[in-house]
């Protein structure tokens, strides 16, 4: 398996509260992708990342900001987490080309 | 950007091959074809893609037609573990290296 690692695996938290999600990868690829997933509407494109300090937005980026200040790590933030935020959470990663691997993702509910 | 269109679900007997269409008859000249799938739960895998020849590896083969405004995914013996959604996207690489899902076709391989 491609070196790509999400944490927390589930989360469980409150609205109002900050969250941050983290992935990891070993690969040392330049691009790093955060997606959400939700029935009816697929995997949608959050924020990704081309480089280090390079963030860039994507369809559903509003509630949301990343950090990536080494290669390796990816952070995705949800400054004051609201229930539609509720969401399975992917991470992906690519050097050039395709989008060639994905996290297990992170489950994530907003009470 | 180029849409992708698939159909929203397909059964296929184990065994057969499986012939997954995908219309993006808004592709432009230099975008690629890519195709995914997702077993439930799991983060999304790479499966091939192609800018407008026939592309075969060990999993399935990708065929686009001459005109590149369709697709098709070949699975060549479908087994029980090839039940996913699958989604077909077409690179977007403008500013950066971004891809959108749509919502794929759920494929089912019927015993």
């Amino acid at each position: 398996d491609a070196g790509i690692t999400q944490s927390p695996r589930h989360k469980v938290t409150e609205t109002g509260t900050p969250v941050t999600l983290r992935c990891h990868q070993t690969e040392n690829h330049r691009y790093m992708y955060w997606y959400r997933q939700d029935p009816g509407h697929g995997l949608r494109l959050i924020h990704y990342s081309y480089g280090v300090k390079d963030t860039d937005k994507g369809e559903v980026s509003d509630g949301y900001s990343v950090s990536r200040s080494k290669t390796e790590d990816f952070l995705l933030t949800l400054e004051s987490a609201t229930s539609s935020q509720t969401s399975v959470y992917f991470c992906a990663i690519s050097e050039s080309g395709g989008l060639r691997y994905f996290g297990a993702g992170t489950r994530l509910s907003v009470l | 950007d180029a849409k992708t269109t698939q159909p929203p679900s397909m059964d296929c007997a184990e065994g057969r091959a499986a012939n997954l269409p995908c219309n993006h008859s808004t592709i432009s000249g230099n975008e690629y074809v890519y195709w995914y799938r997702q077993i439930h739960s799991q983060g999304p895998q790479y499966i091939i893609h192609g800018l407008k020849n026939n592309e075969t590896n060990e999993m399935a083969s990708l065929i686009i037609t001459e005109d590149r405004k369709s697709s098709t995914l070949i699975l060549p013996h479908a087994t029980l573990r090839d039940t996913a959604v699958y989604y077909c996207i077409v690179r977007v690489d403008n500013t950066g290296n971004q891809f959108y899902f749509g919502t794929g076709t759920s494929l089912t391989v019927i015993p």
